[in-house]
């Protein structure tokens, strides 16, 4: 498909552990953002890249939230030590632009931490 | 900073009948731009309608259309003739700096 991808769909962790998230925007797009929704929540604001470079971090929780985007097109979020409060949907987007407006998100990752 | 409020958790409508969603923004950036997005239970984000914040006219699209009125700062999403399918969580958002600032969105039940 040309949509945006992310990987894997559901995880399942123990509280402390590391995990990797996985996001694969569409095809050209040179920015891309992640986004965390919490049950009954909207998605918020966690990181954007244009091209390889982190433009925005502002709203990483704390220093065990991390992400690469070491080629410009796929993007891995990275947590650490996960904690309970960790637990949430991890939303990726992509747009063509980062001012080009319209961003298209992927199906998201369901984080649960035990 | 960016804000939106959706003071509406949740709506009901009959099928074929028409819908507004209320959603109030606050900002101090000049040029914005205001997005509704629709979430079904399968959880994706679907991209509904795009109003910029000078567009002289508001946005349509096909069954949806924004009424945008920039001095009360408000971007209501109609909906009309709805469908079993429109049920879902409705999104407002507004983007500044480069990303989007969501509200908590309502719940949205048709009826048949």
């Amino acid at each position: 498909g040309a949509g945006v991808s992310q990987t894997p769909s559901n995880k399942v962790t123990e509280k402390g552990k590391y995990v990797e998230l996985r996001c694969d925007p569409i095809s050209g797009h040179t920015a891309l953002y992640w986004y965390r929704q919490s049950l009954g929540q909207g998605p918020e604001f966690l990181i954007y890249f244009q091209g390889t470079g982190a433009a925005d971090d502002s709203g990483l929780p704390n220093d065990r939230f991390f992400a690469v985007r070491p080629e410009g097109s796929v993007s891995t979020l990275k947590i650490q030590r996960t904690e309970r409060g960790d637990s949430a949907v991890y939303l990726c987007a992509s747009s063509l632009m980062a001012s080009s407006g319209e961003q298209f998100f992927g199906p998201g990752t369901r984080l649960t931490v035990l | 900073a960016q804000k939106i409020t959706q003071t509406q958790p949740g709506m009901f409508v009959q099928e074929k009948e028409a819908v507004t969603l209320d959603c109030t923004y606050d900002t101090s950036d000049p040029s914005y731009g205001l997005f509704w997005y629709k979430q079904p239970s399968s959880g994706e984000m679907i991209f509904l309608i795009y109003q910029g914040s000078y567009d002289q006219q508001n946005a349509t699209e096909g069954r949806y259309s924004l009424n945008f009125q920039k001095a009360r700062k408000s971007a209501n999403l109609v909906i009309s003739a709805s469908q079993l399918g429109d049920s879902a969580m409705y999104f407002c958002a507004i983007l500044g700096s480069e990303k989007l600032v969501f509200g908590k969105g309502t719940k949205l039940t048709v009826n048949p």
